[in-house]
């Protein structure tokens, strides 16, 4: 199973709601990232997550709030979004510091397409 | 700045064709990748090339990797409409930048049958 299942699909949110993503994989991989994706721009990184430990956090605003239950499972609580936040959410993972240099290979989910409205 | 520039942005082709994508960056490297996304999808590994490899093959697809120029090429040979698709290059530093993927600006391919 080389899948990385990331729901919802779609998510449409005020500014004052609270939701959160999930990202689940079950390939034994041990590093898992959230990227936010505008339309016709790169993946900008997130979050990631090493053995389960927040090891990069990019500066993001506190109104993203990621959370790693355990190695398989990945979470974005959302609180108080603006218009500006509007994207496409990318789960990833990849195999962690074991595995050579396919180590930095990383499996991406669908995303989720956020609306806040 | 981004650490990946990726040239042409846009490029459109006729099926059977050839494609092919530049990408440059800034600091050393320890690997490069280039990943395609489908419309509004999700991105799919393509291919890995090492610092310490010139030129790397997989199916149609011919990576070279030039870390004088700090530069890297993706040919795509033969292409088919179902290749229409943006495709990144994304580099990694290592070390305390492990598992930061750093990703260029895309090349959006378009193969009209």
């Amino acid at each position: 199973d080389t899948e990385v299942t990331q729901t919802p699909k779609h998510l449409v949110m005020g500014m004052t709601n609270k939701k959160s993503l999930k990202c689940e994989q079950h390939m034994g991989h041990r590093a898992m990232y959230w990227y936010k994706q505008k339309a016709k721009k790169p993946p900008e990184l997130m979050f990631v997550y090493s053995y389960e430990k927040l090891s990069i956090n990019e500066s993001v605003p506190s109104r993203f709030s990621p959370e790693c239950p355990n190695s398989s499972l990945l979470n974005l609580h959302l609180h108080a979004l603006q218009p500006e936040d509007s994207a496409l959410y990318l789960c990833a993972s990849s195999p962690g510091l074991a595995g050579g240099p396919a180590k930095n290979i990383q499996y991406f989910g669908a995303g989720t397409r956020l609306s806040v409205l | 700045s981004q650490q990946g520039e990726e040239d042409p942005q846009a490029l459109s082709i006729q099926e059977g064709e050839n494609a092919t994508m530049n990408c440059s960056y800034k600091t050393s490297i320890n690997n490069l990748q280039w990943y395609r996304q489908n419309s509004g999808r999700g991105l799919v590994h393509l291919i890995l090339i090492r610092s310490n490899e010139r030129e790397k093959h997989s199916g149609r697809l011919r990576v070279t990797l030039d870390t004088s120029k700090k530069s890297s090429s993706l040919l795509i040979t033969a292409s088919r409409a179902a290749d229409t698709a943006s495709y990144f290059c994304a580099t990694t530093l290592g070390g305390t930048s492990y598992g930061k993927l750093t990703f260029g600006q895309g090349t959006i391919l378009t193969v009209h049958p």
